[in-house]
C-alpha cells in the first residue's frame, strides 16, 4: 500500500542555518505531496503541497520539489528561525482517493 | 470566518468511561475525516463522513469506537470503555470537496485515559 517515509528526528539547527528533511514516498498512480507543520500544542497545518511531477511548492520560505524520478518530496529551508520550532509531516493523496497518509513527523529545533 | 473548531481540547478519563469527542468543520464543509495521533508516531485516518452518512471508516476499531455526522449538529467521535491504549490526539479535519487537497485541521482533542 501507500507509505510515506521521513527522515528520523528530532533535527536540532542554530538560527539562520540551512534545513533539508528528506521525504520519500511509495504510491500507485499520480499522487499529490504536502507538508504539514504541526507547532507545539496545536493542530496540523498545511505548509505547502505540489500536484504533479517537477511542481515546486512554497510557503513561508519553505520550498519541496515533486521528484517523481526518485519518489522524493524534501522539505528545504534556506535560513531557519527560532519561530520554526515544530514537527513536520509529509503526507501524500492518491488520485481520486480521501485518506492521507501521513509520515511518522520529523521534530525541528532551532537554537538561537 | 472559524475554523476547525474541536472540543474539548483536553479529556481526562478512568477506564471503563465514555469519551465523546466533538468536531464542528468550516463553514460550508460537508466532509468530514477523523484522524488519531498516537505519541511519536503521524497520524492515522480512521473515519471519513458527509452528513448523515458514514463513506469509509476502515480505519477505525471496530468494537468501542463509533462515529457520527448529524444533520444538524457536529461530528462526534464516541469511544466506549476506554483502555490506556485510547490515549492519544483525535485530529478532526474537514474539506468543501470530496478530493480534499490540503485538509484544514482542529486543534485536536488529546484524550488521556487513567
Amino acid at each position: 500500500g501507500d507509505s510515506v517515509t521521513q527522515m528520523e528526528g528530532p533535527v536540532t539547527l542554530s538560527e539562520e542555518a540551512f534545513l533539508t528533511i528528506n521525504c520519500t514516498y511509495t504510491a500507485t498512480g499520480y499522487p499529490s505531496l504536502f507538508w504539514y507543520v504541526q507547532y507545539p500544542g496545536e493542530g496540523l497545518q498545511l505548509l505547502l503541497k505540489a500536484t504533479k511531477a517537477d511542481d515546486k511548492g512554497s510557503n513561508k520560505g519553505f520550498e519541496a520539489t515533486y521528484r517523481k524520478e526518485t519518489t522524493s518530496f524534501h522539505l528545504e529551508k534556506g535560513s531557519v528561525q527560532v519561530s520554526d520550532s515544530a514537527v513536520y509531516f509529509c503526507a501524500l493523496l492518491n488520485t481520486g482517493g480521501f485518506k492521507t497518509i501521513f509520515g511518522a513527523g520529523t521534530r525541528l529545533f532551532v537554537k538561537a | 470566518n472559524a475554523g476547525v473548531m474541536q472540543n474539548p481540547r483536553h479529556l481526562v478519563r478512568r477506564r471503563g468511561q465514555e469519551a465523546r469527542l466533538r468536531c464542528s468543520p468550516m463553514k460550508g464543509h460537508s466532509h468530514v475525516y477523523w484522524y488519531r495521533q498516537l505519541p511519536e508516531e503521524g497520524l492515522k485516518f480512521m473515519v471519513y463522513l458527509q452528513k448523515e452518512n458514514i463513506i469509509d471508516e476502515s480505519g477505525m476499531p471496530k468494537e468501542r469506537f463509533s462515529a457520527e455526522f448529524p444533520k444538524e449538529g457536529p461530528s462526534i467521535l464516541r469511544i466506549q470503555q476506554v483502555v490506556r491504549g485510547d490515549s492519544a490526539a483525535y485530529f478532526c479535519a474537514s474539506s468543501p470537496t470530496e478530493n480534499p487537497y490540503g485538509y484544514t485541521f482542529g486543534s485536536g482533542t488529546r484524550l488521556t485515559v487513567v
